[in-house]
Formats: C-alpha cells, structure tokens, sequence
C-alpha cells in the first residue's frame, strides 16, 4: 500500500553520483517524501526528507520536481559501503510505510 | 551507547511457544513503533505507541500484544507462535508523533520451527 514507484534495482560505479528516482503522483499537499536506506538487513536509517525545496545534507540530496510527483535522491560520491536498499516513501497519517524499495549496488 | 535496543537479536523456537522481544529507547523520544520485515524483505508497519498510548495497530493477528510499560519501553509479545511469524522484528523511535525521522534498532531475527 505504498503510494511510491521505484526500480527494483539500479548500479553505480564507485566514485560516481548515484541517482535514485521515485514516482509518488498522487502525493497530497501535505505529505512529506522520505528516504531511507537498509544495509544488508541492519535496522533501516534515515537519509533525508523534504515537501517541496530541494533539500541537502551531509548524506544526499533530495530534489523535488514543482509537480511534486516525482523525486531524486542524490547520493553525489558513491562508496561501496552505499550498496544498499534505498526506499522512497510518502508519508501520510504520521505513518511511514516501506515499499519494496530500490536495490543500489556499487561497483568498484 | 545504543540509542534503540532490542533483545534478542536472534529467536529460535517451536511452535505453539509464547515469546517476548524487548526494546528500549534511550533517546527521550515519546514514540515507539514495531515493524515486521518477512523472508521477501518487506517491511511492514505492526504498532506504534506515543507516550505509551497505542495509535496505531495494523490487521496484525491478536496473539500478537505489544506493552509500554513507560515511554521508553516498546516491548512485543507473541502467543501460540506459528511457522509464518518467522521474521525479522524491528524495533523505532521518533521524537513524536508527527516526526518521520524514525531510528531503527538491529532487529530480532525469529526463526519458528
């Protein structure tokens, strides 16, 4: 029941700025895109949000399109310690809900 | 210094058997949620508690009854356990209720036999 699309999986080669997109067209006003990424079956982390600016910080960026029905996350120097899960996730009623997410492998 | 704690991080028991899987926050944050991440990874909302009151309890079969016992404390006990409880349980905090910044523990792998 994740209102988010995202590619199953996608690869990047060490070094280089991995680009992660995700489709959430019937997000409401209101509600927040988020991201979060599992490393190997570890706890899941938090990476970012944002509701309709561009957002930064010492992790990835967060780019928004004005519709907001779409988003980016920007990871811009991909390690191979960021070979992980990585979800997209709209929120709505306080609720954070997982999608199947998108398998990020980085290759050396 | 772990900020959400669980315990154990591995289960393994037969079915039938009643198990408990404690978590603690050290955070001061007011609300708890359990998640349940089965063997194809995904990874689904169970209960969450603010200040120890429920607010939110999934279609997640009665046998399964969390306890708050203070702010800090989001226990999980499962009754009469079945092969399909087998999974991984993480444990989450966030500062409150409407705060999407949730800290996960390690989880608690529950292997039923």
């Amino acid at each position: 029941d994740a209102k988010t699309t995202q590619p199953p999986s996608m690869d990047c080669a060490e070094g280089r700025a991995a680009n992660l997109p995700c489709n959430h067209s019937t997000i409401s006003g209101n509600e927040y895109v988020y991201w979060y990424r599992q490393i190997h079956s570890q706890g899941p982390q938090y990476i970012i949000h944002g509701l309709k600016n561009n957002e930064t910080n010492e992790m990835a960026s967060l780019i928004i399109t004005e519709d907001r029905k779409s988003s980016t996350l920007i990871l811009p120097h991909a390690t191979l310690r960021d070979t992980a899960v990585y979800y997209c996730i709209v929120r709505y009623n306080n609720d954070m809900r997982f999608g199947a997410g998108t398998r990020l492998t980085v290759k050396p | 210094d772990t900020a959400v704690s669980q315990t154990p991080k591995y289960l393994v028991t037969q079915m039938g058997n009643d198990k408990s899987i404690k978590c603690e926050q050290n955070l001061g944050h007011d609300t708890m949620y359990w998640y349940k991440q089965d063997s194809k990874k995904f990874l689904k909302i169970m209960f969450s508690y603010n200040n120890k009151e429920l607010i939110i309890n999934e279609t997640v079969p009665n046998r399964f009854s969390p306890k708050s016992p203070d702010k800090a404390h989001l226990n999980l006990h499962i009754n009469s356990l079945e092969l399909g409880d087998s999974a991984v349980y993480f444990c989450a905090s966030s500062r409150d209720v409407s705060d999407g910044e949730l800290f996960f523990g390690e989880g608690s792998r529950l292997t039923v036999l």
